[in-house]
């Protein structure tokens, strides 16, 4: 079964710090990864989507993610924070079957 | 604009009642998918379908039930039998047309039962 752990369930970056959002996976075959960001009381927007084709995934908003196959790892990185940024963000996984498995998400604060 | 709309945004109910909420899209997915979110638990799947007349149960489908009588609707009732309603509920739909199939999500509609 698939399954997606976000290390973290908090965040906190200085404004202008480099912000790292960790997600692990557990697949036995190269999946599909997403990560989306969530504002409160909205719904999931899209920031980028792994469907093996480069490793290094470029989003909006300015985030990217790395996809590691050796370390069954898909993490979210952006080089400066925003306060803007602040925010809840799930990765997920989607199976063959197009089921999506979310992680348990990780809320990001931006301290000015 | 293309999108998708659950309404109401907030909701309360008393407990014991069964309401069910909307979720529209204009997209043209042929998948729409139902999910509760708690804190701390991220996102469960309640029911989700692929196409028109048809739906199957996701993880946590008891006392939840939906109809997809349109393609662009896919309605979702909370009964009395689910015994913790409370949640914030979210919409979502895809093309519905194999892999690397990006779902995207309704605001959501919060549910308090009282």
């Amino acid at each position: 079964a698939q399954s997606v752990t976000q290390l973290g369930s908090h965040v906190s970056v200085s404004e202008g710090a480099l912000v790292l959002l960790r997600c692990n996976y557990s697949s036995s075959v190269p999946p599909y990864l997403f990560w989306y960001v969530q504002y409160p009381n909205q719904g999931l927007q899209l920031l980028l989507k792994y469907t093996s084709a480069a490793t290094l995934v470029k989003g909006i908003n300015g985030f990217e993610a790395e996809f590691k196959k050796s370390e069954t790892s898909f993490h979210l990185t952006k080089p400066s924070a925003h306060m803007s940024d602040a925010a809840e963000y799930f990765c997920a996984v989607m199976n063959t079957g197009n089921q999506f498995y979310f992680g348990t998400g990780t809320s990001l604060t931006v301290i000015p | 604009d293309g999108g998708i709309t659950q309404s109401p945004k907030y909701l309360f109910r008393k407990e014991g009642q069964n309401v069910t909420l909307s979720c529209e899209q204009n997209l043209n997915h042929d998948a729409m998918y139902w999910y509760r979110q708690d804190p701390g638990q991220g996102l469960r799947l309640i029911y989700y379908s692929q196409i028109v007349n048809d739906f199957q149960k996701g993880d946590i489908a008891e006392g939840y039930s939906v109809s997809r009588e349109k393609k662009e609707s896919f309605p979702l009732t909370v009964t009395s039998a689910q015994k913790n309603p409370t949640a914030f509920y979210l919409c979502a739909s895809s093309i519905g047309q194999g892999a690397a199939d990006t779902q995207y999500f309704g605001p959501g509609t919060r549910l308090t039962v009282l």
